[in-house]
């Protein structure tokens, strides 16, 4: 059964703490993605990668990173630099076949602070 | 770059009514047109796709869009709303240099 997995649901962190968002695929995609998404607001990308051992940053990388050493997961981890970190995580992944680029989402991660 | 308006932020529609969500975009160059459902508390799931040909493109769960290349838009289309669509519709974007462009989101409520 192919398809984008987050873990865990939700997930809940102190202050001052890092916690890291998992996102495995298995459907042979090159590029994967990251985006928040807030209450009554689109996605925002936060790093996206096109190839194992690359990545690039999007529209709010501060406060995040993430590591791509198999084509299959791509980790988010959230540091503290993040002052507001509250939000649902979306992971996605894409055949990077030209322009015929569709993306395929994970399930979503919950992040609240305690 | 793009950008992707959503001119609906909340849709409410009595069950069986047709309803149609807005998308429109700004480039007036090659792009190819998306939209997703996402229910509460779950991950986006592709509804339909135009990438090329018909500018009717028909979709999973009974939706349609239609391309419009004049207007620069990408409504979405039901002739009959089920309960079961509630749900929050996003439109995207994907432009030639395979960037990717979400609107804000439409919140679809169907009234029983």
């Amino acid at each position: 059964d192919g398809g984008i997995t987050q873990s865990p649901k939700y997930l809940f962190r102190k202050e001052g703490q890092n916690v890291t968002l998992s996102c495995e695929q298995n459907l042979n995609h090159d590029a994967m993605y990251w985006y928040r998404q807030d209450p009554g607001q689109g996605l925002r990308l936060i790093y996206y990668s096109q190839i194992v051992n690359d990545f690039q940053k999007g529209d709010i990388a501060e406060g995040y990173s993430v590591s791509r050493e198999k084509k299959e997961s791509f980790p988010l981890t959230v540091t503290s630099a993040q002052k507001n970190p509250t939000a649902f995580y979306l992971c996605a992944s894409s055949i990077w076949a030209g322009l015929q680029e569709t993306q395929y989402f994970g399930p979503g991660t919950r992040l609240l602070v305690l | 770059a793009q950008s992707v308006t959503q001119l609906d932020s909340q849709v409410p529609v009595f069950e069986e009514a047709p309803v149609e969500l807005r998308c429109n975009y700004s480039s007036s160059v090659s792009v190819y047109l998306f939209w997703y459902v996402q229910y509460p508390n779950q991950g986006l799931q592709l509804l339909l796709k135009y990438l090329s040909g018909s500018t009717l493109v028909k979709g999973i769960n009974g939706f349609e869009a239609e391309f419009n290349k004049s207007q620069t838009s990408f409504h979405l289309r039901k002739p009959s709303v089920h309960i079961s669509d509630t749900a929050e519709y996003f439109c995207a974007v994907s432009d030639p240099g395979n960037q990717f462009y979400f609107g804000t989101g439409t919140s679809l409520t169907v009234i029983p």
